[in-house]
C-alpha cells in the first residue's frame, strides 16, 4: 500500500519569509501527487497535482511543488508567505485501482503565518 | 455550477443515536467518495460509490456504518448506534469519472459530528 509523511505538524514563518513544507511518500508504481489547503471549517481545495509531466508543478495562490523521484519527496514550496497562507495543508498519493483512484493523505501540516 | 453540497455542516448525536450524512456531488458527476478525518490525523478514505453501486467500502468499519448513493437524491452516510469514537469530520468527494489516477476530485465542505 502506498504511504504519506508529512514532516512537521506545524511550520511557522513570517510574512514575506519562504514557504517549504515537506511530504515523502513511499509507492511501488509511478505515483500521482496531489497538494490540498483546507481553511478552518473549510473543505479541502486542491493545489497542485503532478501527473508524471513536468516534474515541477504549478499551483494556485503561487504555490509550487517539485516531483523527486530519487528522494521520493513532493515538496510544496511558495517564495513569500502572506497571511491569507494559514491553513492545513495535505500532501496525497493516488491508489488507482480498476480503473478509479481513491486518494491516502498524510496527517496534514499547519502553516503558521506571523506578521 | 454549485460544488460538492454536504448537510448538514454540524451534527450532535448522543450516543446510541442514528447519524445520516448528505452529500450532492457536482452537477455531471456520477462518482462519490466518502473520507473520514479524525482529530489530528489526515482524510481516511471510507467508500467509492456509483450511482445504485458500491464499488469499494474496504475503508468502512465493519459494523454500524453503511453508505448508499440510490437513482435519485443524494449519497447517505448511515451511522448507527454512534459511539464518541464516531466523533470525526466526514467529507464527501465527487468526481465526474472514475477515472482512473488523474480524476479530480472535488470535495465538499464537510460535516463535523460531535458525539456526547
Amino acid at each position: 500500500a502506498q504511504s504519506v509523511t508529512q514532516l512537521g505538524s506545524h511550520v511557522s514563518v513570517s510574512e514575506g519569509a519562504l514557504v517549504l513544507l515537506r511530504c515523502n511518500y513511499s509507492s511501488s508504481v509511478p505515483p500521482y501527487l496531489f497538494w490540498y489547503v483546507q481553511y478552518p471549517n473549510q473543505g479541502l481545495q486542491l493545489l497542485l497535482k503532478y501527473t508524471s509531466a513536468a516534474t515541477l508543478v504549478k499551483g494556485i495562490n503561487g504555490f509550487e511543488a517539485e516531483f523527486k523521484k530519487s528522494e521520493t519527496s513532493f515538496h510544496l514550496t511558495k517564495p513569500s508567505a502572506h497571511m491569507s497562507d494559514a491553513a492545513e495543508y495535505f500532501c496525497a498519493v493516488s491508489e488507482g485501482q480498476s480503473g478509479y483512484s481513491t486518494l491516502t493523505f498524510g496527517k496534514g501540516t499547519m502553516l503558521l503565518v506571523s506578521p | 455550477n454549485a460544488g460538492v453540497m454536504q448537510n448538514p455542516r454540524h451534527l450532535v448525536r448522543r450516543r446510541g443515536q442514528e447519524a445520516r450524512l448528505r452529500c450532492s456531488p457536482m452537477k455531471g458527476h456520477s462518482h462519490v467518495y466518502w473520507y473520514r478525518q479524525l482529530p489530528e490525523e489526515g482524510l481516511k478514505f471510507m467508500v467509492y460509490l456509483q450511482k445504485e453501486n458500491i464499488i469499494d467500502e474496504s475503508g468502512m468499519p465493519k459494523e454500524r456504518f453503511s453508505a448508499e448513493f440510490p437513482k435519485e437524491g443524494p449519497s447517505i452516510l448511515r451511522i448507527q448506534q454512534v459511539v464518541r469514537g464516531d466523533s470525526a469530520a466526514y467529507f464527501c468527494a465527487s468526481s465526474q469519472t472514475g477515472g482512473g489516477l488523474t480524476a479530480e476530485a472535488f470535495f465538499g465542505q464537510g460535516t463535523r459530528l460531535t458525539v456526547v
